[in-house]
Formats: C-alpha cells, sequence, structure tokens
C-alpha cells in the first residue's frame, strides 16, 4: 500500500445521504486518482488531479464530487445523487507527467461503501 | 478511450506449474502496461510493468511480454506457489490514465 492510506475501511450510509471518503499520502505525488471497483469487474476511473486545485472527471463522474485543495490529499464525496454506490473505493497516486516514472500508480487499501 | 480486455477470467493451476494471462489493447498510441495483483479485500499491487519500447521483462518468477504490432502484452508467472493466488489485472496506459481489464481469479491447487 506505500504511504497512501484511505478511511475509513468500512463505510455504511443510508439512501439519501452524502459521505465523504479520505485519501491521503506522503509519497509527495503530484497526481491522485479515485477508481471504484465492482465485484467481478475491473477498475473504473472517477476522477483525476495532476496538481493541486485541479481536478478532471473520469470515466464514472456522475454522482461524485472532489477537491484537491492539498497535495497530500484527495477526498471523495459520494452523493445521494449516485444511484448506485455500493462499492469497493480505491485511491491511487503517481508522479506528476513530466516525470520519468510518471504513470505507475500505487493504490492505497481502500473503502468498502455500502448503502443500507 | 483505451478498451482492454483479458482472458482468461479465472485459471486454476497445480503447484510448480506456470500461469499465463493474456491482454489486449485499442489505441496504439498506449505506451505504458502495468500489472497488479490484489489479494482478497485489499487495494492492488504492482507487481512488474513494462513500457512501450521494451519488449519484454522479467523479475524473478514473473514476466511481462509485449507485442506492439499485436497490440497484446501477457505475464508470465513460473513455479507458481500457493501465495500467488490472487486477482490480476492488467491496465494500458493512455495520457496518464489507466484503462483496466476485468481482471484474472489464480487459483494455485497445492
Amino acid at each position: 500500500d506505500g504511504g497512501i492510506t484511505q478511511s475509513p475501511k468500512y463505510l455504511f450510509r443510508k439512501e439519501g445521504q452524502n459521505v465523504t471518503l479520505s485519501c491521503e499520502q506522503n509519497l509527495n505525488h503530484d497526481a491522485m486518482y479515485w477508481y471504484r471497483q465492482d465485484p467481478g469487474q475491473g477498475l473504473r476511473l472517477i476522477y483525476y488531479s495532476q496538481i493541486v486545485n485541479d481536478f478532471q472527471k473520469g470515466d464514472i463522474a456522475e454522482g461524485y464530487s472532489v477537491s484537491r485543495e492539498k497535495k497530500e490529499s484527495f477526498p471523495l464525496t459520494v452523493t445521494s445523487a449516485q444511484k448506485n454506490p455500493t462499492a469497493f473505493y480505491l485511491c491511487a497516486s503517481s508522479l506528476f507527467a513530466d516525470s520519468g516514472n510518471t504513470d505507475t500508480q500505487y493504490f492505497g487499501p481502500g473503502t468498502r461503501l455500502t448503502v443500507l | 478511450g483505451e478498451n482492454v480486455e483479458q482472458h482468461p477470467s479465472t485459471l486454476s493451476v497445480q503447484e510448480g506449474d506456470s500461469a499465463v494471462i493474456k491482454c489486449t489493447y485499442s489505441d496504439s498510441a498506449s505506451n505504458y502496461f502495468p500489472w497488479y495483483k490484489q489479494e482478497l479485500g485489499k487495494g492492488p499491487q504492482l507487481i512488474i510493468d513494462i513500457r512501450s519500447n521494451v519488449g519484454e521483462k522479467k523479475d524473478q518468477r514473473i514476466a511481462v511480454t509485449l507485442n506492439k504490432t499485436a497490440k497484446h502484452f501477457s505475464l508470465h508467472i513460473t513455479e507458481t506457489q500457493p501465495e500467488d493466488s490472487a486477482v490480476y489485472f492488467c491496465a494500458a496506459s493512455l495520457n496518464y490514465k489507466l484503462s483496466f481489464g476485468a481482471g484474472t481469479t489464480v487459483t494455485v491447487r497445492a
């Protein structure tokens, strides 16, 4: 898991509630990513950020929001607009785009979100 | 965007035998191909990667090959051990974004 931490490990949410997942890294990486993983499927990109105060939508951004106020932190909010939020959420980080190993992404341990 | 297909979805091998997982990608501009191992309830761990200017890379019992012309790459695990049992994902990078295959569940039988 390297220097990437995610909290909490398990999270339960009632329908209609927003919930925020935490992701912190101490690797001095510029880029950070959020993925969603459903059973039997690969990882799908929700949002990514290559630099502080900037982020871009991934393939499945609807119903999610992010912020990048600090280099070390990239929290993900799952809003009530996300129709099927129960999944395993993974945060990752990598060096900035113009570095030699920029594409190598390192993952955190994940947060399992269950909607009750 | 990039589309990555991975086969097989499940693989059962006898301990000591080899395991091979194959992936294809759609965009010839993809230039980086990592492989991840994921154990139950944990985040994926990078086990090996290869860049588009290299055809093969090896790290102890693990090797990856890349055929840019055919747009496919493969993971080879030799002398499999019970601790190799996990889900393995391939990925392809285009514009700093990774696209993942659906995963292969590898079971090593003792």
